[in-house]
């Protein structure tokens, strides 16, 4: 089955610790990309990756940084979280370079920052 | 920076009623594509439109692109329960960055 995972769902956290939030796709996508989503904001994007060791800032990098070590996977880590970064964040990927093709999207990690 | 604004926020409406939201993005846009996210989902890909006037139409769903591509909208024709989610706007514009739209929340009251 064509999916998008993410882990972990949920997870709270402390100030400072570093985490990570994986995500993997099966679909063979050139293009993966992180958002998070904010009550009243949307969607907003923080990194996204055309291919292999080529990644891009999106509107919300600040606080993340993101690796694109192999194709499948696109892990989002927090070196030093903050509270301000307690949101919903979800990863996708599509096919082509991303730039009008249909996003994938995982089921999403609940993130709280204490 | 680019901007894309959705409007309504929120709508409620009566089984069987119609619905629209729409999207104005205040740069012109290269495609603009239509996502619905179920309560407690993730967003799921409803269509794409790339073309200056276009329309395309699913089932009960008619979206248009603008002529300027610069706006959008979603249309809905006789709601039925099963559409209630948020529906949201992405548009990018000639880079790989999405700009989503802030969604418009559909309640259909049965």
């Amino acid at each position: 089955e064509a999916q998008v995972t993410q882990n972990p769902r949920y997870l709270i956290t402390v100030t400072g610790k570093k985490l990570t939030v994986t995500c993997s796709q099966n679909m063979n996508h050139e293009y993966m990309s992180w958002y998070r989503q904010d009550p009243g904001l949307g969607l907003r994007q923080i990194y996204y990756s055309m291919n292999v060791e080529v990644t891009d800032k999106g509107d919300v990098p600040e606080g993340y940084k993101v690796s694109r070590k192999e194709k499948r996977n696109f892990p989002l880590i927090l070196e030093s979280p903050s509270p301000n970064q307690t949101s919903l964040y979800f990863c996708a990927s599509s096919s082509t370079t991303g730039m009008g093709d249909t996003q994938y999207f995982g089921p999403g990690t609940r993130l709280t920052v204490l | 920076g680019q901007q894309v604004m959705q409007i309504p926020q929120y709508q409620h409406v009566q089984e069987g009623e119609d619905f629209t939201t729409y999207c104005n993005s205040s740069t012109t846009l290269s495609n603009i594509q239509w996502y619905k996210q179920r309560p407690g989902g993730h967003p799921v890909f409803l269509i794409q439109l790339v073309k200056s006037g276009e329309v395309k139409k699913q089932k009960r769903l008619t979206f248009q692109f603008g002529e300027a591509k610069k706006n959008s909208s979603l249309h809905i024709t006789a709601t039925q329960t099963t559409d209630v989610g948020t529906y949201f706007c992405a548009g990018t514009s000639g880079t790989y960055k999405y700009i989503f739209g802030t969604g418009t929340r559909l309640k259909v009251l049965a």
